[in-house]
């Protein structure tokens, strides 16, 4: 079965930082491009960033571009997402999707998500 | 401010059909495909259509996709009790490279 664990979420400060990870399972890893898409409490949908799956190509919003950073390893089938100069309006369940291709391309969609994990930005 | 515009809400009692709009502009739904999520309360979000009208596999047919220059809607007829969640529209956006969503449409089963 499919299936992408999202985790790492918590409480930081304005200006910190943090990791979230998302462990997947069931499909090859390798083969499939990677997304973030958050959602703050409440509020809709936000995508965050992509990434295509040798993890040559990465993309950002323009929200997060310059502050967060998408990555991959392969290996352990984990997706991260180092979130750096964290700011309140960045408090959102994060939520790790898969893609159904291995580059990330305009008409593909996010077909298995993950349960999401909490950020908060707060002091 | 979201990029697509969405209704905030639609209703509808069982059995009956409800569309919910998706309003975009050339350089998202004009030039690129659309796709459906369905968020159910206190879950995850699910692919409901892709590629505009393309339902996968396990999506009950009463879920229709369709689209027309910059807008697109999205169908639901029989309407059930269990439809009751949150429908976001998505697509590419050529001028901000990545993903735009629509702001989301709570439907409320009457």
């Amino acid at each position: 079965e499919v299936h992408l664990l999202a985790s790492g979420g918590g409480l930081v400060q304005p200006g910190g930082s943090l990791r979230l990870s998302c462990a997947a399972s069931g499909f090859p890893f390798s083969s499939y491009a990677m997304s973030w898409v958050r959602q703050a409490p409440g509020k809709g949908l936000e995508w965050v960033s992509s990434i295509s799956g040798n993890g040559g190509s990465t993309y950002y919003a323009n929200s997060v571009k310059g502050r967060f950073t998408i990555s991959r390893d392969n290996y352990k089938n984990t997706l991260y997402l180092q979130m750096n100069s964290l700011r309140a309006e960045d408090t959102a369940v994060y939520y790790c999707a898969k893609l159904t291709q291995m580059i990330v391309t305009r008409g593909d969609a996010f077909d298995i998500w993950g349960q999401g994990t909490m950020v908060t930005v707060s002091s | 401010q979201s990029v697509l515009t969405q209704p905030p809400s639609a209703s509808g009692t069982p059995g009956q059909r409800v569309t919910i709009s998706c309003s975009g502009s050339s350089s998202n739904i004009g030039s690129n495909t659309v796709n459906w999520y369905q968020q159910l309360p206190g879950t995850a979000p699910k692919l409901l259509i892709y590629s505009n009208h393309q339902r996968p596999s396990g999506v009950p047919d009463r879920f229709s996709g369709s689209k027309s220059g910059t807008s697109a809607s999205l169908a639901i007829s029989g309407l059930q009790s269990e439809d009751e969640a949150d429908y976001y529209c998505a697509a590419w956006d050529d001028s901000l490279n990545g993903w735009v969503f629509g702001g989301g449409t709570k439907l409320t089963v009457l």
